[in-house]
């Protein structure tokens, strides 16, 4: 069967460490792979997209890595700060087509 | 101000009664989504649409109905035989879907059925 799997667990990491998070997945080929940042109580909100041929993606503090032959992305944040504490939420994109499938989601919480 | 409305933030509605949510766009976005969230799940795919008159089933589409008459709205009916309505919806737009896009998504509405 099909799996996006995200660690359950929260992360807790000290300000100005770099938080790293990882989506595996499972019987998908997906053509694109996104990031989506979720506050509780509200509407997730965009911050990167990776297509296939793309090893990784940069955007400010953020880094994502996409690995096609490990089934996997890594999302970094870099210098962490208590506002970056929040659910990211991979999705998987299979053909290109914008119909998305979502992740659980990975919780980040930064100590300051 | 461009964005995805929601209306209403909390909706309260006995069981049986079909319940109607609304989601308006002044992206000029051609698609548009519907998501539910359970907690400590990820976002499902209800339903979508492309194009206006023109929309397709998700991932978890019984007992939802859409429309999308104007390119602006597109509401969200959840019928009396939707068997677990109570959930957090969360509307989407993006440009298009001949690539991919980055999704907008509405505040979200919280649906709780009695």
């Amino acid at each position: 069967s099909q799996k996006i799997e995200q660690n359950s667990e929260a992360l807790n990491i000290q300000e100005g460490k770099t938080a790293t998070l990882t989506c595996n997945y499972t019987n998908y080929s997906p053509a694109y792979l996104q990031w989506y940042r979720q506050d509780p109580g509200r509407g997730p909100v965009f911050l990167l997209l990776i297509r296939e041929n793309e090893k990784e993606k940069r955007k400010e503090r953020l880094k994502v890595t996409f690995d096609t032959t490990l089934k996997q992305s890594l999302f970094h944040i870099t210098a962490s700060q208590p506002a970056d504490s929040a659910t990211y939420l991979c999705a998987l994109d299979m053909r290109g087509n914008n119909r998305l499938a979502f992740g659980k989601g990975n919780q980040v919480v930064v100590i300051p | 101000d461009g964005g995805i409305t929601q209306s209403p933030k909390y909706l309260f509605r006995k069981e049986g009664q079909n319940v109607t949510l609304s989601c308006e766009q002044n992206l000029n976005h051609d698609a548009m989504y519907w998501y539910r969230q359970d907690p400590g799940q990820g976002l499902r795919l209800i339903y979508y649409s492309q194009i206006v008159n023109d929309f397709q089933k998700g991932d978890i589409a019984e007992g939802y109905s859409v429309s999308r008459e104007k390119k602006e709205s597109f509401p969200l009916t959840v019928t009396s035989a939707q068997k677990n309505p109570t959930a957090f919806y969360l509307c989407a737009s993006s440009t298009g879907t001949r690539r991919a896009y980055e999704q907008y998504f509405g505040p979200g509405t919280r649906l709780t059925v009695t």
